[in-house]
């Protein structure tokens, strides 16, 4: 069985705060893929990253990393310099990787408050 | 840029009646995906379809069914509605070389 663990249910920080929200996963599948969703307050999802289980080189998108470490099953992500725009609650996902269409596993989520 | 629409952003029904949840994607994508978000509990998966005509049960799929008729359109359907799914309502599809998810906007259905 898969799933997502997201502990931390709500983080508040000060703006140009970093802040690292963590994931952690668990699956059976020897192939899978790991994502990371924003919804802001539209209510939107947008797709941030996917990342494949061979694939542990961090990954660097302007204010945004992702560490994926298969040694602790986890895949977290941190913003630097936050930002008010970064409040929003992020999902982290799993789903298996054979054929690249199944559905999403996700977290509970963690709700990101960035106070300016 | 990738499209997925759905019929309504709010919807307030009352108990026991029929509910239809439209879901429309442009990019030919053949998977389709229904989940309900809630508080404290994420996004669960309900209906999933790989095809027209095809469906397959995700996690919750009690008191739910779907249609997919056409390649483009995946309806989620309340036969009855209850005030235990008073929720909100998200579509997807995958597709592109990255099986991304595309997400739909959501709809927030309010059964009274």
């Amino acid at each position: 069985a898969q799933k997502v663990t997201q502990a931390q249910t709500e983080i508040s920080v000060v703006e140009k705060e970093d802040v690292t929200l963590d994931c952690v996963y668990e699956t059976r599948d020897t192939t899978y893929y790991l994502f990371w969703y924003k919804q802001p307050p539209s209510g939107e999802l947008v797709f941030l990253i996917r990342r494949n289980f061979f694939d542990e080189q961090n990954e660097i998108s302007g204010r945004y990393s992702w560490n994926f470490q298969k040694s602790t099953s986890s895949f977290n992500f941190t913003i630097t310099a936050s930002q008010v725009v970064d409040s929003a609650v992020y999902f982290c996902a799993l789903s298996e990787a054979w054929s690249g269409n199944t559905p999403l596993v996700f977290g509970k989520g963690t709700r990101l408050s960035v106070i300016a | 840029d990738v499209k997925v629409t759905q019929s309504s952003r709010y919807l307030v029904k009352r108990t026991g009646e029929k509910v239809f949840l439209e879901c429309v994607q442009d990019m030919d994508h053949e998977n389709m995906f229904w989940y309900r978000q809630d508080p404290g509990l994420g996004l669960r998966l309900i209906y999933f379809s790989y095809d027209v005509k095809m469906k397959e049960k995700g996690d919750i799929p009690e008191g739910y069914s779907v249609s997919r008729e056409k390649k483009e359109r995946f309806s989620l359907i309340l036969e009855s509605a209850s005030t235990n799914q008073t929720s909100m309502y998200l579509c997807a599809s995958i597709g592109g070389y990255l099986y991304e998810q595309y997400f739909g906007p959501g709809t927030r259905l309010t059964v009274t």
